[in-house]
């Protein structure tokens, strides 16, 4: 069965620091994964998606994210921080299964701070 | 822009009332799911529609049921609701699988509480 790991339940960064936020999944084959972000009060919004081809994924708002096989990793990155990016972020996978069904880790709730 | 619509934000039920969440989407997707957001324990997926008419159980479908008759409609009931069923309910949809997995597109979520 397919899992998703996020070991950070709550990271705070200052603004114009960089982020990264960890994520493992698990998987027999080549996952499809997903970042999603929930703004306080609002539904989930894409960030970027991961099905193949180049490992480095570039996302909205200035995110990318990085899959490596070898390490069953595929974490969030984002260069400078901004206030606005205070939220929660969930890391998914998908495959198993041909009517999508979409495995979400438990999230990061991300604290910015001036 | 897709658009997701959850029919209220927020609800107050008492337990053992029959509970209907409705989820309309406008971009004629195929697929619909309903989830449940709980802290700490993230997204479960509670029922799935492929098409009219279909569904397929979730991880956690045990209390709830789902009526799809049209395909821009997908409803949630809670036939008989506890307190254990109070949580955030996220409605999603998607275009049909091909070769890769599409996004899903959420609504806002309604915050259900159970008395």
């Amino acid at each position: 069965a397919q899992s998703v790991t996020q070991p950070d339940i709550h990271i705070t960064v200052s603004e114009g620091a960089s982020l990264e936020l960890r994520c493992n999944y698990s998987y027999g084959a080549t996952p499809y994964l997903f970042w999603y972000v929930q703004s306080p009060g609002q539904g989930l919004q894409l960030l970027l998606k991961y099905f193949s081809g180049d490992t480095l994924v570039q996302g909205i708002k200035g995110f990318e994210a990085e899959f490596k096989r070898s390490q069953s990793s595929f974490n969030l990155r984002k260069p400078s921080v901004h206030w606005s990016d205070a939220a929660e972020y969930f890391c998914a996978v998908a495959g198993e299964r041909g009517y999508q069904k979409v495995t979400f880790g438990t999230g990061t709730k991300l604290q910015v701070i001036p | 822009d897709v658009k997701v619509t959850q029919s209220s934000r927020y609800l107050v039920k008492r337990t053992g009332e029959k509970v209907f969440l409705e989820c309309v989407q406008d971009m004629d997707h195929e697929n619909m799911f309903w989830y449940r957001q709980d802290p700490g324990l993230g997204l479960r997926l509670i029922y799935f529609s492929y098409d009219v008419k279909m569904k397929e159980k979730g991880d956690i479908p045990e209390g709830y049921s789902v009526s799809r008759e049209k395909k821009e409609r997908f409803s949630l009931i809670l036939e008989s609701a506890s307190t254990n069923q109070t949580s955030m309910y996220l409605c999603a949809s998607s275009p049909p699988s091909r070769v890769n997995q599409e996004t899903q597109y959420f609504g806002p979520g309604t915050r259900l509480l159970v008395l």
